[in-house]
């Protein structure tokens, strides 16, 4: 089975820190994507990551940077956290060809 | 720039019931188009994957169906169970693209 893991399952963090969440996959998969999801807004794409240092922005990259310096992992950054990144962080994995979409358990941030 | 809609928002059956969860997508230069569930305070769970040159999948009580000329995905669920209660997300992949556009999902409560 596809394994998709993230950090934490539950982070509050102050306004202005930074905040790394990290998310691990065990199936060898090129791509990693992180979203984040909101009510009412559904899942937006924050970055995609098609190999090791490689990087796209996706539709709301503002305020966010990712690290991928191993292809199982990929990071998300917060550089300084607001009370509007609170939200549950999703981070996806797949491999080219197929393309399924495997998904890890969320990370709820809260940021006060 | 690629839609995707699920009607109705949320849906309320009896227990046994079939049942089809619709998914509207404006777009039909798809790759593939996805299904998932997701319960509360979970990541999403992969449960069918059709590729554009297909026109369904099925898995256990699960059949999903692909009509690209209509703009159309139903997932179609079998003597419905409690367990099934989740929100149900569709997904689909723009051909030569990476990403994955979602709708907002159909929240489903079967009850006992």
């Amino acid at each position: 089975d596809v394994k998709v893991t993230q950090s934490s399952r539950y982070l509050v963090k102050r306004t202005g820190e930074k905040v790394f969440l990290e998310c691990v996959q065990d199936m060898d998969h090129e791509n990693m994507f992180w979203y984040r999801q909101d009510p009412g807004l559904g899942l937006r794409l924050i970055y995609f990551s098609y190999d090791v240092k490689m990087k796209e922005k996706g539709d709301i990259p503002e305020g966010y940077s990712v690290s991928r310096e191993k292809k199982e992992r990929f990071s998300l950054i917060l550089e300084s956290a607001s009370t509007n990144q609170t939200s549950m962080y999703l981070c996806a994995s797949s491999a080219p060809g197929l393309n399924e979409q495997f998904f890890g358990p969320g990370t709820r941030l809260t940021v006060l | 720039k690629q839609e995707v809609t699920q009607i109705p928002a949320a849906l309320s059956v009896p227990e046994g019931e079939n049942l089809v969860l619709n998914c509207s997508f404006t777009d039909s230069a798809i790759y593939n188009l996805q299904w998932f569930r997701q319960d509360p305070g979970k990541g999403l769970t992969s449960l069918l994957l059709i590729q554009s040159s297909q026109r369904e999948q099925t898995s256990g009580r699960l059949n999903a169906s692909l009509d690209k000329s209509s703009g159309r995905s139903t997932l179609y669920i079998a003597a419905s169970q409690p367990g099934d209660s989740a929100t149900y997300l569709c997904a689909a992949h723009r051909s030569g693209t990476y990403k994955y556009i979602f709708g907002t999902g159909t929240r489903l409560k079967v009850l006992a």
